[in-house]
Order: C-alpha cells, then sequence, then structure tokens
C-alpha cells in the first residue's frame, strides 16, 4: 500500500525557517517524481515544488523561489522542503504528492496526509 | 504561467447528473487530471488523463477534455459525493509546473 506521511509543520513567527519531511513506502521510491503542494486554509490547491528521480531536476514556483529547497534522499524513501524566510501567506497545509507517467504525459496520483504550517508572529 | 478557471459551486440533486467543468488554455496541450477533496481530508484522484478513472472510483464518475475545456461529470449523484472538486494540469510556462484550478464545491440537494 502507497503511503506518503509528512512531518514537520508547526508554528513560526515570520522570516523564521521550518524543515518538512515526508517519509514514503509501498513502492519504489527512487523511481518517481515527487511535489510538494500546499493549501491555505479555505483555500484552493497550490503547486509549490517538483524533484525528479534523480533528484538532477528540480523546479519551484515563483512564489517561493529562492526561500524554498526541496530535495530527497532515495535511500530513505525520503523527500523534504527547507523553507525559509517564512512568510505569513505561506500559511497552509503542506502535502506530498507523487507523479505517475502516463503516455506523452503524467498525473498526480497520490497525496499524503499533509501537515499543516502556520506562520504567525 | 497559465490558469485553470472552475466555477465556485454546483449543486446537483441526489441521483441526477452534476457537471464541473474547467478552463484553461493549458488543457489544449496536457491531460487534465480531477481530485475530490472532503473537509479535513486530502485530496483523492477521480480521474486522470482527461477520461480515465483509477481503480476503486465509481463509475458514475466520468471525464472529458477539449479544445481548452475539460468536464467532470458524476451521472446519479449520491450523497457521500458532496466534496470539492479540483482539476488539474501541466503548466504552460513548462513541462514541470503544474497548476490547479481554484476548485469547485458541490453540492447534492
Amino acid at each position: 500500500e502507497v503511503q506518503l506521511v509528512e512531518s514537520g509543520g508547526g508554528l513560526v513567527k515570520p522570516g523564521g525557517s521550518l524543515r518538512l519531511s515526508c517519509a514514503a513506502s509501498g513502492f519504489t521510491f527512487s523511481s518517481y517524481s515527487l511535489n510538494w503542494v500546499r493549501q491555505a486554509p479555505g483555500k484552493g490547491l497550490e503547486w509549490v515544488s517538483s524533484v525528479r528521480s534523480r533528484s538532477r531536476d528540480i523546479y519551484y514556483a515563483d512564489s517561493v523561489k529562492g526561500r524554498f529547497t526541496i530535495s530527497r534522499d532515495n535511500a530513505k524513501n525520503s523527500l523534504f522542503l527547507q523553507m525559509n524566510s517564512l512568510r505569513v501567506e505561506d500559511t497552509a497545509v503542506y502535502y506530498c504528492t507523487r507523479d505517475i507517467n502516463y503516455g506523452s504525459g503524467s498525473y498526480i496520483d497520490f497525496w499524503g496526509l499533509g501537515t499543516l504550517v502556520t506562520v504567525s508572529s | 504561467s497559465s490558469e485553470l478557471t472552475q466555477d465556485p459551486a454546483v449543486s446537483v440533486a441526489l441521483g441526477q447528473t452534476g457537471r464541473i467543468t474547467c478552463q484553461g488554455d493549458s488543457l489544449r496541450t496536457y491531460y487534465v487530471s480531477w481530485y475530490q477533496q472532503k473537509p479535513g481530508q486530502a485530496p483523492v484522484l477521480v480521474i486522470y488523463a482527461n477520461n480515465k478513472r483509477p481503480s476503486g472510483i465509481p463509475d458514475r464518475f466520468s471525464g472529458s477534455s477539449s479544445g481548452t475545456t475539460a468536464s467532470l461529470t458524476i451521472t446519479g449523484a449520491q450523497a457521500e459525493d458532496e466534496a470539492d472538486y479540483f482539476c488539474n494540469s501541466r503548466d504552460t510556462s513548462g513541462d514541470h509546473h503544474w497548476v490547479f484550478g481554484g476548485g469547485t464545491k458541490l453540492t447534492v440537494l
């Protein structure tokens, strides 16, 4: 059974830092691209960052570029998001998600339960 | 970057057919996926690659996409289908970015 379990969320002051983790199981972790997607309270979904299977290709939304860093440890089946210079508008539930290749494209097929990050003074 | 536009709310009578639409330029090029999200829960994939249904998703859920518009149809809506629904595709700014619609709240009357 595929499982993605996020951790590391919490309350942090503006300008502070936080490191999120996602522990994966039930699939060959190193073969998949992974993403962080966030959802502000009562709002929609926003893609944050992606990392390809071998970590050579990494992508960020403009809203977090230069402040967040995505990484993965394929030996430990883990995905990370280092968040620096946090802003009030970064407050959200952060989901770890998995990409599946299909035909000429791909889709996000599985989501973790999420971890809540609250940025407030 | 591209955008996906959804109506904020759609209602459907119990047992009737409800349709949720998603519009965006990226849909001309990329597959659309649909996710169901109930309060306090993570999103669940209900349609991928425009019209494919994952195992375990009832066949009352179907999808289509043409040009810049995609649709999620629920035929014979049930009370448990009341949820938020989000469409999703790759972003036209790059194959490696994702974009989501703003979500549609489906109410089953």
